[in-house]
């Protein structure tokens, strides 16, 4: 069974610090995450996506991947009330297009 | 932009009744996919679709069935609707190409009592 895991939280961070979300996958053979957030009672919004190891970054946010570790990190810099959300990791596990979504981490930022 | 939408944001239906969730994209996208969101599980994947008239199960497809005749269409189909079927519904579509992101319709929270 493919699974992908994320801690749910909840992550408390003061407003303006660096908010850490991490996830781990268990399909060697993966090869695109995703990051969406998602507001209470709404539905999710993708974020950020990535496909190399390294870190991508788009404005405040920073992804970070690590296939050898089997790893997929999220970082949220000067994090905003507005920040506070679910984070769902999602990845690409086979030669289908299904993603598998992490069960997500809750951050509240703190003003 | 991306826009999916669904019919209905909030639906309450009767157990043993035939419940049809529609899904419309405008991005001439090939694939689209149905989930379920439930606390504590997050998102289910219960059918998707390649192209018109292609469907494949997802992992929880018992209790449903699906129809896309048109391309900008995906309907779930909850043949006899079951309080264990209370849930958040979220259509998705994917952009075509080799990006694999996925586009969420606003869901539909249906209750049935």
């Amino acid at each position: 069974q493919k699974e992908v895991e994320q801690n749910s939280g909840p992550l408390s961070v003061p407003e303006g610090a660096i908010a850490s979300l991490n996830c781990t996958y268990s399909d060697r053979g993966s090869q695109s995450f995703f990051w969406y957030r998602q507001y209470s009672g709404k539905s999710p919004e993708l974020i950020m996506s990535i496909y190399s190891n390294g870190d991508k970054e788009d404005g405040r946010f920073t992804a970070q991947l690590n296939k050898a570790s089997q790893y997929v990190s999220l970082l949220i810099r000067d994090s905003q009330p507005s920040d506070s959300a679910t984070y769902l990791c999602a990845v690409k596990v086979d030669s289908s297009y299904k993603l598998i979504f992490g069960s997500g981490t809750r951050l509240l930022v703190r003003p | 932009d991306v826009k999916v939408t669904q019919s209905s944001r909030y639906l309450v239906k009767r157990t043993g009744e035939k419940v049809f969730l529609e899904c419309v994209q405008d991005m001439d996208h090939e694939n689209m996919f149905w989930y379920r969101q439930d606390p504590g599980l997050g998102l289910r994947l219960i059918y998707f679709s390649y192209d018109v008239k292609m469907k494949e199960k997802g992992d929880i497809p018992e209790g449903y069935s699906v129809s896309r005749e048109k391309k900008e269409r995906f309907s779930l189909i909850l043949e006899s609707a079951s309080t264990n079927q209370t849930s958040m519904y979220l259509c998705a579509s994917r952009r075509p190409g080799q990006s694999y992101e996925q586009y969420f319709g606003p869901g539909t929270r249906l209750t049935v009592t």
